[in-house]
Formats: C-alpha cells, structure tokens, sequence
C-alpha cells in the first residue's frame, strides 16, 4: 500500500538555526498537506500543495512540492521556541480519495 | 473552517468495557474521519464515517471493534468495544470538505485498565 515516508525522526535545533523536514511518497500524489501538532495538542494545518514544483511561503516557513509529485519539504527559517512541535506531512488515501495518510512526522525541539 | 468538539477528553476505563466518543461539527462538512494516535506516533487512519451508511473502515479495523455512526453532516460517533489494555490510545476526529484542510478534534485519551 501507500507509504509516506518522512525524515528525520526528531531534530534538535539551537533558536536561530535553520531546520528542515523531508517527505516522500512511495506514490504519486494528488496534493500534499502539512500540518504542525504541539505538545499535548492536536494536528493543526498549515498548507496544502497541489501543483508539481510548487513553492510556497508562510513567513519563515517553505513548502516545496517536487516535480513528481512524489517527495515535498518544509524549512524553517531562523527558528524559534515556538516552532517547537511535530511535523506531519499528509498525503491523501489512494483508495479512500480523501483521508489522509500521515507521516511519521518529524519532533522539533528549539533550545534557548 | 469548521471547529471540531469532541468528547470525551479523557477517560479510563476498565477492560471489557466500551467507550463511545463523540464528535461534533460546528458546520456542515462533507467528510468526518476517525484516527488512531498512540503518544509520540503518527496518526492511524481507523475509518471514513459516511453519512447515512456504513463506515468505511481502513485495514486492521473492523466494525464490530469500532462502530460508528454518522447521522447526519454534523456529527459522528466512535465506539471502542469490549476494550483491552491494547486499545490505549489518543483518538481523533477529522472533518473537512473533499481536498482540502482537514480539521481535528482535540483528541479523547482513552486508558484501558
């Protein structure tokens, strides 16, 4: 079946450094979304691409979607304690067409 | 966007026993979704709640562990059955519309003693 594979697992970053997070799918994708769960909380979204190659920016975060639709990214620029959280990325279901499949997300602690 | 209420929080409950969790919409959406989280996990998808039929349900999960109902665009419940130490785990509910952001419930955290 589909797999979404992500990497790292967890990522320990000193406040200012970068961090960056990779996805790939063992399929081609439809879209990808990206979403941010903190400590003790539930997975919030933060983006959706949908076009292959696609860029997007949400002020110190980038999204990459690849040309094949396959793997995508997130980096963040310059971090902060409050980017503290896990990263997922989601694909959707091949055979349910709109459930999500997760990654196993990447855990970011940001150190002072 | 849709606000997701879902309850309960928490629980613990004995084992044998079941447990329904319910999910509440503060919209109407076209899709509701039923995840499975242990802590430090990804999310497991368990099941597409369908309005006004049967659940569609992922593989490993069957519907006589986990019912579900959604009567209307609104609204869906999960129940875990005859529940054993195994079952411990951080629930969630999901709406949303077709393709796009998925919205979750804060989770019901479930301790099967």
């Amino acid at each position: 079946g589909q797999q979404v594979m992500q990497i790292p697992q967890y990522q320990h970053v000193q406040e200012g450094e970068d961090f960056t997070t990779y996805c790939n799918s063992s399929t081609t994708l439809s879209n990808i979304q990206w979403y941010k769960q903190r400590p003790g909380g539930h997975p919030v979204f933060l983006i959706q691409l949908v076009k292959s190659g696609e860029v997007k920016k949400q002020k110190r975060l980038t999204f990459q979607f690849g040309e094949a639709k396959k793997n995508s990214s997130l980096h963040i620029t310059a971090t902060q304690t409050t980017d503290v959280g896990t990263y997922f990325c989601a694909g959707p279901v091949s055979n349910s067409g709109y459930a999500l499949n997760f990654g196993k997300g990447t855990s970011l602690l940001v150190t002072p | 966007s849709a606000v997701i209420s879902q309850k309960p929080s928490r629980d613990i409950c004995q084992r044998g026993t079941s447990l329904t969790i319910q999910c509440q919409v503060d919209s109407q959406v076209t899709m509701m979704f039923w995840y499975r989280q242990q802590p430090g996990q990804s999310l497991t998808l368990i099941a597409t709640a369908n309005q006004g039929s049967e659940a569609t349900y992922e593989s490993g999960f069957v519907i006589d562990k986990f019912p579900i109902s959604r009567p209307n665009l609104t609204f869906s419940t999960l129940t875990v059955s005859n529940m054993s130490p195994e079952d411990s785990s951080i629930y969630l509910c999901s709406a949303g519309q077709i393709n796009t952001e998925a919205f979750f419930g804060q989770g019901t955290r479930l301790t099967v003693v």
